[in-house]
């Protein structure tokens, strides 16, 4: 059976500080991975995944994430967030054939 | 090209009160699925199905029913509502499982009282 995890519930950060937002998964195979984001008060949205290749991915918006299989994880990453990064973000999990499982959700909120 | 249509997009219930979740799609999409999403909880998975004809079931799937007649359309059903149903609820589809990106629909938002 395939699980995420996402370890912090609510991350505050300053405008123009850089975030890292965890995600560890279990799976027994191959995975394909996932980060979605939820702005206020809409629905949900790809913002990156990972299928195969390049362990680090980026999102046009300056988000990054990299696969690390040995530690079963997906943390998304952005150097210097804006105020419009305020949002929830949740990672999921699938493998070929089978269900796509959310993580728990992380909200980020910008401090000015 | 809608996307993914959920009706309705608000919904008040008694308890023990019987309604269905409308959800249809017209990208010719092979999986779909309904999720309900709580504060805290995240995303949970309530059912889902590969294909016309084969539904599965989720994470949480007590007190939820689905069918899949059609590639299209994919309902979910409420048959005795309890106040632990009170959530949002997304219907999201896409191509086939595994590697495909999800299309979520707006939402449903309902509260059983």
């Amino acid at each position: 059976a395939q699980s995420v995890t996402q370890l912090d519930s609510q991350v505050p950060v300053f405008e123009e500080a850089p975030v890292e937002l965890r995600c560890n998964y279990s799976s027994s195979v191959s995975v394909y991975l996932f980060w979605y984001v939820q702005y206020p008060n809409q629905g949900l949205q790809l913002l990156l995944k990972y299928l195969s290749g390049s362990t680090l991915v980026e999102s046009i918006n300056g988000f990054e994430a990299e696969f690390n299989k040995s530690q079963t994880s997906f943390h998304l990453r952005k150097p210097s967030v804006h105020i419009s990064d305020t949002a929830e973000y949740f990672c999921a999990v699938s493998s070929s054939a089978s269900k796509i499982i959310f993580g728990s959700g992380t909200r980020l909120s910008i401090r000015p | 090209n809608a996307g993914v249509t959920q009706t309705p997009k608000f919904q008040v219930l008694k308890t023990g009160q019987s309604m269905t979740l409308q959800c249809a799609q017209d990208m010719n999409h092979e999986y779909m699925s309904w999720y309900r999403q709580d504060p805290g909880m995240g995303l949970r998975l309530i059912h889902y199905s590969v294909g016309a004809g084969i539904t599965d079931q989720g994470e949480v799937p007590n007190g939820y029913n689905v069918s899949r007649s059609t590639t299209e359309d994919f309902p979910l059903r409420l048959l005795s509502a309890a106040p632990s149903q009170t959530s949002v609820y997304f219907c999201a589809s896409s191509l086939r499982t595994g590697a495909n990106v999800l299309t979520f629909g707006a939402g449903s938002r309902l509260t059983v009282l």
